[in-house]
């Protein structure tokens, strides 16, 4: 089946330094990838869809400036936590969707960031 | 306001028990409703997709159906085992269907005791 990884898988970081998470689509060209961040038993929030080749859409309430995506190709996209905050601490995910009429979102395994 | 609404933050039942877990949406028309399975510290496994014209669909031991006058959908877990145990999350569209990105409800974690 399709498979999306994430790397690093754990990151911590002081505060006010810059982190970057890592989304590839194995064996899967991934048309639109998604980046969510899930806060200890809450649900999954959206914070931004990347479509290869295009600029990202920001869900209302992230800060494009502070969280930069970056879906340069058909397997790979980035999201940067820029000058990172204890408040920024989360569990992040992606997923991804390929082509053609499937729905369903393919995750990563998450990227737990703990900012010091 | 848009809200997606599970029925309980946990359930807990008899193995070899049917597990029953709801998820209500309020102002959303969605095209398509999805379930998906996420285990402490791992991201989301895609269950079952079922669509608006839909009522049931079914996969092995879990059932899905949809209701779209009740703004309901019930998900059956049948002949429940310990490994079933996890948080269940109900998904929808909420631009109906014109675009790929999913709103999700808050979770049911489902414990199913030996």
């Amino acid at each position: 089946g399709a498979v999306v990884s994430q790397h690093p898988s754990w990151v911590i970081c002081k505060s006010g330094t810059s982190v970057k998470i890592e989304c590839r689509s194995l064996d899967f060209q991934a048309t639109t990838m998604f980046w969510y961040r899930q806060f200890p038993k809450q649900s999954l929030m959206l914070m931004a869809t990347s479509n290869e080749g295009s600029k990202a859409t920001y869900e209302q309430g992230v800060e494009k400036d502070k969280f930069l995506i970056n879906h340069a190709s058909l397997t790979l996209s980035t999201l940067t936590v820029t000058s990172a905050h204890p408040e920024d601490s989360s569990f992040y995910i992606c997923s991804a969707t390929g082509e053609g009429s499937s729905y369903e979102q393919f995750f990563g395994p998450g990227t737990r960031l703990t900012v010091l | 306001s848009q809200k997606i609404e599970q029925n309980s933050e946990a359930l807990n039942i008899q193995e070899g028990k049917t597990a029953t877990l709801t998820c209500n949406y309020t102002n959303y028309s969605p095209a398509y409703l999805q379930w998906y399975r996420q285990d402490p510290g791992r991201g989301p496994v895609f269950l079952l997709l079922i669509r608006e014209n839909e009522k049931e669909k079914r996969k092995e031991r879990l059932k899905v159906t949809f209701d779209t006058t009740l703004k309901q959908s019930l998900f059956h877990i049948t002949a429940s085992q310990p490994a079933d145990s996890a948080t269940y999350l109900c998904a929808l569209d909420p631009r109906g269907g014109s675009a790929r990105q999913l709103t999700f409800g808050s979770g049911t974690q489902l414990t199913v005791l030996p």
